[in-house]
């Protein structure tokens, strides 16, 4: 039974377009992310968000929209498609802002590759 | 700016040896520390953290080694066993942050029969 689940796991798609990612999380956690691989391997945080609060990366592009329709899901909108935003996404999750424990659950990534 | 270094992309460690993985990090206002392991086509997972308040956790075959005044951690992982081979990544969190994680870019850990 997966923890955090996102799909599609891989997308192929032409510049210009829109597309979403989407991913779910049955942890019970309060709050989700979104996180970019890009070429050089390093992770970075793009959303944290919970149902109080969302973070945004400064850095991120707002053609990049998080929608939480519900604490359980978190999804991932991508409009105008560029060339630069081929990378691998993970979603991830963690629990509620006050606690010990701070490891974050990862899904198991989504490949965007725009053509 | 990258505050978590991880300068080692790749190590190579028979079998039955020690492997250590090492990080650095510039912000002192980090204070929780932790590793992830990843395979190939998966997300990364949970392997071992520490707190700033101290400066070893084990866990079984994994210790981590944490040195504030040299912004340095370590993780230790013996013996090494074939199955370790993995990416390794060190994450930090900020003090007070909404629990983002800032991560190194990892090091690809081979573990050789």
């Amino acid at each position: 039974d997966t923890a955090v689940s996102q799909t599609p796991k891989y997308l192929v798609t032409q510049m210009g377009n829109d597309k979403s990612i989407k991913c779910e999380q049955n942890l019970g956690h309060d709050t989700m992310y979104w996180y970019k691989q890009d070429s050089k391997k390093f992770l970075k945080i793009m959303f944290s968000y919970n149902n109080k609060e969302l973070i945004i990366n400064e850095t991120v592009p707002n053609r990049f929209s998080p929608k939480s329709p519900d604490k359980a899901h978190l999804n991932l909108h991508i409009n105008s498609l560029e060339l630069g935003d081929s990378a691998v996404y993970f979603c991830a999750s963690s629990l509620r802002l006050g606690t010990m424990n701070t490891e974050a659950f990862f899904g198991q990534g989504t490949r965007l590759t725009v053509v | 700016d990258q505050q978590v270094k991880q300068n080692s992309p790749s190590l190579s460690v028979q079998e039955g040896r020690i492997s250590i993985l090492n990080c650095d990090y510039t912000n002192s206002m980090f204070d929780y520390f932790l590793w992830y392991k990843k395979y190939p086509a998966e997300g990364p997972t949970f392997l071992i953290s520490i707190s700033s308040i101290k400066d070893k956790n084990e866990d079984g075959r994994f210790t981590v080694f944490l040195n504030k005044s040299a912004k340095h951690l370590s993780l230790h992982i013996v013996p090494s066993q074939p199955g370790d081979s993995a990416v390794y990544f060190c994450a930090a969190r900020l003090s007070g942050s909404a629990r983002q994680l800032t991560f190194g870019s990892g090091t690809q850990l081979t573990v050789l029969p």
